[in-house]
């Protein structure tokens, strides 16, 4: 069964660092989303991303936040100045077309920003 | 605004018992409602849809909309059930931005 794809598992990084979170979705996907996840907390929609642009964001997805699928099969997070409170669980999640009901997540990247 | 509500952040019970998780919602428009599950260490997966009507590992879940409610239900739980599990409503039309609850945790003990 296709999955999709995201790496690194686990990312440490310095506050103020840039991080990039990647992202491998279904290949004949077309609707590509970030979510997180604070530890104890309820999963949050960061993105949604179709047609090489975003169709909606959240609060939580401000001017440090970016989103790009750069060669067509990548979905990239950057994260440009990283702070303590982004530490959490990041999801990518894809679905095919518009009429379909549900997504495919990926298993997600653990950042911990110290 | 749009919210979920899961209230049992754990919800503990024997093999073969039955199992109700709950969950109530405040969406505007009339979403899609989901339930997703996440096992030990793994992804969260589509557990089932409300559109579809299935039956997913003997899971079912039934929308009131009166009471704007989407509760999940097993009448004999399993072992291998044991996870998290997510009610997720959903715009039916656009972008489907899906709002989780924060999860109920499932324990089934032998």
């Amino acid at each position: 069964e296709p999955e999709v794809t995201q790496t690194p598992s686990h990312q440490v990084t310095q506050m103020g660092q840039e991080v990039i979170l990647r992202c491998v979705p279904i290949s004949n996907h077309l609707y590509f989303y970030w979510y997180r996840q604070i530890l104890g907390q309820k999963v949050e929609f960061l993105v949604s991303f179709y047609n090489n642009e975003i169709s909606e964001k959240s609060e939580i997805f401000d001017d440090q936040f970016s989103v790009e699928r750069p060669d067509g099969s990548n979905f990239t997070l950057k994260i440009r100045s990283t702070k303590l409170e982004d530490s959490a669980m990041y999801f990518c999640a894809s679905r095919p077309t518009q009429q379909y009901y549900g997504y495919t997540f990926g298993s997600g990247t653990r950042l911990t920003v110290v | 605004a749009q919210r979920v509500t899961q209230p049992e952040k754990l919800l503990s019970v024997f093999k073969g018992a039955p199992v109700e998780l709950k969950c109530n919602y405040s969406y505007s428009g009339s979403p899609e409602l989901f339930w997703y599950v996440q096992y030990s260490r793994q992804r969260l997966q589509l557990l089932l849809r409300h559109i579809s009507r299935e039956s997913i590992k003997g899971f079912t879940a039934d929308l009131n909309k009166g009471e704007t409610s989407f509760h999940l239900k097993k009448p004999f739980a399993q072992e291998e059930d044991s996870a998290m599990y997510y009610c997720a409503p959903g715009r039916v039309t656009g972008f489907q931005k899906l709002v989780f609850g924060t999860g109920t945790r499932l324990l089934v003990s032998p």
